[in-house]
């Protein structure tokens, strides 16, 4: 049963392209939700939290839509530094529960 | 960034022998967690604890035991190592708070087992 899915990519885009994932969660529920970046055999990193009401920071924007369970990223203006797996991270117990539960991860590799 | 050290960083040992994973944190964060990453499969946890003395399963736990030995300290053991333990490890942090809090991860631990 997959509760956090993810499109698994790759997305091959060129340097300069808007890219958008998106991310649907089983449980609505939830509470938390989170993008991680984790490149090729390092540790996940947290890239930006998803608040509902959309949050930006520089060129990341990440949405909540609670109707739909689902939660998007969208990267302007791609480096070649966005190159990544990025996941998606939901907490699907809710407010009484503190396990996270990590989508497979969506690979981008940004050409030049 | 090494608020969350693991160590050994790789390791490569025997179908049957004790192994143990050890994870310290200078974050000051309560709740200290394991996972192991494996291809295809995303990351998996294998046991939690909300404090010293508070020791949770995950969803991977059999073949595991863990040990929270002070609030910055808690290491992973496998008894008995078998091949398909083959995986990435990692140790991650958070802080307290209702719901789901962000967590910090450590560096990972490549193990393999022959």
């Amino acid at each position: 049963r997959k509760e956090v899915e993810q499109d698994p990519g790759p997305f091959n885009v060129p340097e300069g392209a808007t890219v958008a994932f998106n991310c649907t969660y089983s449980n609505s529920a939830s509470q938390s939700f989170f993008w991680y970046r984790q490149d090729c055999r390092k540790e996940p990193k947290l890239l930006m939290s998803v608040y509902s009401s959309g949050n930006e920071d520089g060129r990341f924007t990440a949405q909540l839509n609670r109707a739909s369970q689902y939660i998007s990223l969208l990267i302007r203006d791609s480096k070649l530094s966005d190159s990544a797996t990025y996941l998606c991270v939901v907490n699907l117990g809710g407010a009484g529960s503190y396990q996270l539960t990590f989508g497979k991860g969506t690979k981008l590799s940004v050409i030049p | 960034d090494a608020d969350v050290t693991q160590t050994p960083r790789n390791r490569i040992t025997k179908t049957g022998k004790r192994i143990m994973l050890e994870c310290s944190q200078t974050k000051g964060h309560d709740r200290m967690y394991w996972y192991r990453q494996d291809p295809g499969l995303g990351l998996r946890l294998i046991y939690y604890s909300f404090d010293v003395k508070d020791i949770n399963k995950g969803e991977i736990s059999d073949g595991y035991s863990v040990s929270r030995q002070a609030q910055a300290k808690f290491s992973l053991s496998l008894e008995s190592a078998i091949p398909n333990q083959t995986a990435l490890y990692f140790c991650a942090t958070s802080t307290g708070g209702p719901g789901g809090q962000p967590q910090h991860f450590g560096d990972g631990t490549r193990l393999s087992i022959l």
